[in-house]
């Protein structure tokens, strides 16, 4: 199946500094998600991003699927943004499965 | 907002016990899904469903199973806990009509088996 490998698996920021995650897949992808996990455990959406780049507000990515992976950019980072990044992927073909890579545990410190 | 809900945040059970997961959804969605969360490892897929009493293998299934029984609920059941399914279990939800769905997740249930 699909590999998902993300970097780096730990990360340690000063509030106020930026930061950029990635994440390389191994085969082409019908559909990408960055997903942040707060430290209670609860995951949301934060982009669903196939190709391209999106922006909200301190947070962007950027997918170039023909080089497979994917770049999640964090400025000017609060305590707030502490927690595991996780990238996933599907393949398509309707299956409408999730592959997450293992995460980037970041840590914002005042 | 999407609500997806699991019955328990934490839960303690012996080894051999028959344990159950509840998650219900209120969006109507017609995907459901199953992870178990591990250190290091990510989240894995453990059971998916597409709709009522359907259900699939994910990567992880063995001594697991599911039952989809209506649209908004969807049970995880180790028949027989061991203490290596000692994890956190995350509920998933989605819509099935078009590939840029996401998908929702619930709080997660910590299940420490002894």
């Amino acid at each position: 199946g699909i590999q998902v490998e993300q970097s780096p698996p730990d990360l340690i920021l000063q509030e106020g500094a930026n930061s950029t995650l990635r994440c390389n897949f191994s085969d082409s992808v019908n559909n990408l998600q960055w997903f942040h996990q707060n430290p209670w455990g609860q995951l949301i959406n934060l982009f669903y991003i196939p190709s391209g780049t999106k922006q909200n507000g301190r947070l962007s990515a950027t997918t170039v699927a023909t080089e497979r992976y994917s770049l999640l950019y964090i400025s000017s980072s609060q305590t707030t943004d502490s927690g595991v990044y996780f990238c996933a992927v599907d393949v398509g073909a309707g299956s409408y499965q999730l592959t997450f890579g293992k995460g980037t545990k970041l840590s914002v410190i005042p | 907002d999407v609500k997806v809900t699991q019955s328990s945040r934490y839960l303690v059970k012996r080894t051999g016990e028959k344990v159950f997961l509840e998650c219900v959804q209120d969006m109507d969605h017609e995907n459901m899904f199953w992870y178990r969360q591990d250190p290091g490892l990510g989240l894995r897929l453990i059971y998916f469903s597409y709709d009522v009493k359907m259900k699939e293998k994910g990567d992880i299934p063995e001594g697991y199973s599911v039952s989809r029984e209506k649209k908004e609920r969807f049970s995880l059941i180790l028949e027989s806990a061991s203490t290596n399914q000692t994890s956190m279990y995350l509920c998933a939800s989605s819509f099935s009509d078009s590939s840029y769905e996401t998908q929702y997740f619930g709080p997660g249930t910590r299940l420490l088996v002894l």
